[in-house]
């Protein structure tokens, strides 16, 4: 249903890391630039992370993201209760000339 | 700062056609594409098209025969048009700034296709 793939969920302790994949192929990830897109809770999502791995202007660098390949990574150091949310990776698929998301990953902090 | 402000009708039957608006304040058209993107009950994103300042559009390939977009920039507002909607319709709507990713996002429109 998803180009891209996410696993739909993810979970951790206060103050641990996390990583969030997203798995794609050759005409999306493996050639175009991922974001990461934080989704609160009834909330529209927020551009977390662009071209990879910078963060706009207010991300902390607890958030940090990184690509090898056909997938990429989303990491979260010093996990916060506030950080739960649901996060959805996002690139251009060059075959289908149009944007692709991941299904997205809910992120639990116990 | 750039924000994004949108409107529509949030309860359609089958057949008719969703219509929404994006109000743009804070900034310009030029230099960017304004998206479409929708989010179903507990489902992902999904990309509907994009539109720039020259009227260039670009959509789904899913949506392809049911959309088309259009941009004012006297209104400062771009605009989305579905046709023949279905519950499978039925989504929280989004309208954003395009530039390499989504950076400015609207609050979103829910819309819902029922009889």
């Amino acid at each position: 249903q998803y180009v891209l793939t996410q696993p739909p969920a993810v979970s951790a302790a206060p103050g641990q890391r996390v990583t969030i994949s997203c798995s794609g192929s050759s005409s999306n990830i493996g050639n175009n630039y991922v974001a990461w897109y934080q989704q609160l809770p009834g909330t529209a999502p927020k551009l977390l992370m662009f071209e990879n791995s910078k963060r706009p202007s207010g991300i902390p660098d607890r958030f940090s993201g990184s690509r090898s390949g056909t997938s990429a990574t989303l990491a979260i150091t010093g996990l916060q209760t506030g950080d739960e949310a649901d996060y959805h990776c996002g690139t251009w698929d060059t075959d289908l000339n149009g944007w692709v998301f991941g299904g997205g990953t809910k992120l639990t902090v116990l | 700062q750039v924000h994004l402000q949108q409107w529509g009708a949030g309860l359609l039957k089958p057949s008719e056609t969703l219509s929404l608006t994006c109000s743009l304040s804070g900034g310009s058209f030029g230099g960017y594409y304004w998206s479409w993107i929708r989010q179903s009950p507990g489902e992902g994103l999904e990309w509907i098209g994009e539109i720039n300042d020259n009227g260039i559009t670009n959509y789904s390939p899913s949506l392809n025969s049911r959309v088309s977009m259009s941009l004012d920039t006297s209104k400062n507002h771009f605009s989305l048009r579905l046709t023949s909607v279905t519950a499978a319709d039925t989504a929280v709507y989004y309208c954003a700034r395009t530039v390499g990713a989504f950076n400015v996002w609207g609050q979103g429109t829910l819309v819902t296709v029922s009889s």
